[in-house]
C-alpha cells in the first residue's frame, strides 16, 4: 500500500500550458512538501503545508500554486509552463512532533516542457 | 556555499568494498537524514538521526554533533547498492529539509 503517491509519473507538455500534479499520503501525517530536483539531481524545497496551511514558500515563481484541500492531499498547479520548469518534482510528508520527523517521498513526477 | 555539503560527488568501487560517504553541515541542524535514490528515481529515507549511530543491515550512519559531520557506511557493498545517496539536514525550527548535492555510488561486480 503506497504511503505517498503522486500522479502522473511522467508529464510532457508544451510551453505556455497549465498543468497539475497531484499528491496524496495515507500516513496520517500533518505536514506535506513539494521538492524540485533539477538536472544535476539537486533537491530543493518549494513549499510546505501543515494541516492545510502554507508554512514555507521558497522564492518560487507565483506561476506555481500549491493547493491543499485536506491534510492528506497537496497538489501543485503550474501556470504558463516554461522550459526551465522541466525537472522532477517530489512530494513528501512527515509527522512533525517529538521523535517523528522521518520523511516519506512520493515516486516523483518527471515534467518535460517542450 | 550550501548549508549541507557531501563528499565525494562520485564514488566507484568493487563489490565487497567498505564504502564511506561523508556529509558536513552548518550549525543548527536538529536532525540529519540519509536518503537513497535509485536509478528509477524514487527516494527512500534510510536513516534519520540526531545523535550517535544507527545500523540497518549493511548500512551504518553516524553523526558527530560537535564536528557537524555525519557519515554513511556500507559494509560488503553489492551492485544493488548502486544509487545516489543524499544527506539532508533539518534545521532547528524549520519544517523543511536542506539537501546535499548527492553522492553517486557505483558498485561494480
Amino acid at each position: 500500500d503506497t504511503a505517498v503517491s503522486q500522479t502522473p509519473k511522467y508529464l510532457v507538455t508544451q510551453m505556455g500550458n497549465d498543468k497539475s500534479i497531484k499528491c496524496e499520503q495515507n500516513l496520517g501525517h500533518d505536514t506535506m512538501y513539494w521538492y524540485k530536483q533539477d538536472s544535476k539531481k539537486f533537491l530543493k524545497i518549494m513549499f510546505s503545508y501543515n494541516n492545510k496551511e502554507l508554512i514555507i514558500n521558497e522564492t518560487v515563481p507565483n506561476r506555481f500554486s500549491p493547493k491543499s484541500p485536506d491534510k492528506a492531499h497537496l497538489n501543485l498547479h503550474i501556470n504558463s509552463l516554461e522550459l526551465g520548469d522541466s525537472a522532477v518534482y517530489f512530494c513528501a510528508s512527515s509527522q512533525e512532533g517529538a521523535g517523528a520527523l522521518d520523511a516519506f517521498f512520493g515516486q516523483g513526477t518527471r515534467l518535460t516542457v517542450v | 556555499k550550501n548549508e549541507v555539503e557531501q563528499s565525494p560527488q562520485n564514488l566507484t568501487a568493487q563489490e565487497g568494498e567498505f564504502i564511506t560517504i561523508n556529509c558536513s553541515y552548518s550549525v543548527g541542524i536538529s536532525a540529519l537524514h540519509w536518503l537513497q535514490q535509485h536509478p528509477g528515481g524514487g527516494i527512500v529515507s534510510l536513516f534519520m538521526l540526531s545523535s550517535g549511530k544507527k545500523k540497518h543491515g549493511r548500512l551504518i550512519a553516524t553523526i558527530n554533533i560537535q564536528e557537524k559531520h555525519s557519515s554513511l557506511h556500507i559494509t560488503a557493498s553489492h551492485p544493488r547498492d548502486s544509487a545516489v545517496y543524499i544527506c539532508a539536514g533539518r534545521f532547528a525550527g524549520a519544517q523543511k529539509l536542506v539537501f546535499g548535492q548527492g553522492t553517486r555510488l557505483t558498485i561494480n561486480p
